[in-house]
């Protein structure tokens, strides 16, 4: 496999539920990226790693929970969500060293609802 | 602060005719400016990039961008849109003085209609 891989790519889930994203990359980047997408707002960025390490965390409600155990992998793990948490969610990587000028590499995404 | 902005939340284009979607943005420095692109439920792919050297980029899918330093604008062009063009566009800007971020527009909607 090739590239950034999310998995599942679609996720019902209700309220008092605990389920995960997953995200893989492939491309030997060493920062991985969870935004938020919802209807017609703006792309939020919600964490960033770098060297496993959090280096983002904007102002995420606790009921998400980002996990990077190696540069390759990335978590969110969700629990008790609400209803307006129901977005597209993307995981991205990057190489993030100083002074590297490259792009986002985004996964096709998560679609969660919450009922 | 690194922003992007795009003024246009939609632009319908005809088929075969020219298409542009505008960006401007508001760095301090040189900026490291992108394009995505975003069909239904997918995730963005990447377009095309200007970090330095020529102004005109040229990119995937016979897109193309012009880096306007006295404008700050980074505008995205084709000069014959197809159909399959229609999707949701982005312009980003890489923090130059963090690395791990990048500031997304709002999105354009491009309609291309036969």
């Amino acid at each position: 496999e090739t590239g950034v891989t999310q998995t599942p790519r679609h996720l019902v889930m209700g309220m008092t539920n605990k389920k995960s994203l997953k995200c893989e990359q492939h491309l030997g980047h060493n920062a991985m990226y969870w935004y938020k997408q919802s209807a017609k707002k703006p792309l939020e960025l919600m964490f960033v790693y770098s060297l496993e390490e959090r280096v983002e965390n904007n102002s995420v409600p606790s009921r998400f929970s980002p996990e990077c155990p190696n540069s390759s992998h990335l978590f969110l793990h969700l629990h008790t969500l609400q209803p307006e948490d129901s977005a597209l969610y993307l995981c991205a990587s990057s190489d993030g060293q100083g002074g590297n000028t490259g792009e986002l590499f985004f996964g096709e995404g998560s679609r969660l609802t919450v009922l | 602060a690194q922003s992007v902005a795009q003024p246009e939340d939609q632009v319908n284009v005809a088929e075969g005719n020219p298409l542009t979607v505008k960006c401007t943005y508001s760095v301090s420095g040189n900026p490291y400016l992108f394009w995505y692109v975003q069909y239904p439920n997918r995730g963005l792919q990447f377009l095309l990039k200007y970090i330095t050297g020529d102004n005109l980029v040229k990119g995937s899918y016979g897109f193309e961008a012009e880096f306007n330093k006295s404008q700050t604008s980074f505008h995205l062009k084709k000069p014959s849109a197809l159909v399959s063009d229609s999707a949701l566009y982005f312009c980003a800007v890489r923090d130059l003085y963090n690395f791990n971020k990048f500031y997304f527009g709002s999105g354009t909607k491009l309609n291309v209609k036969p």
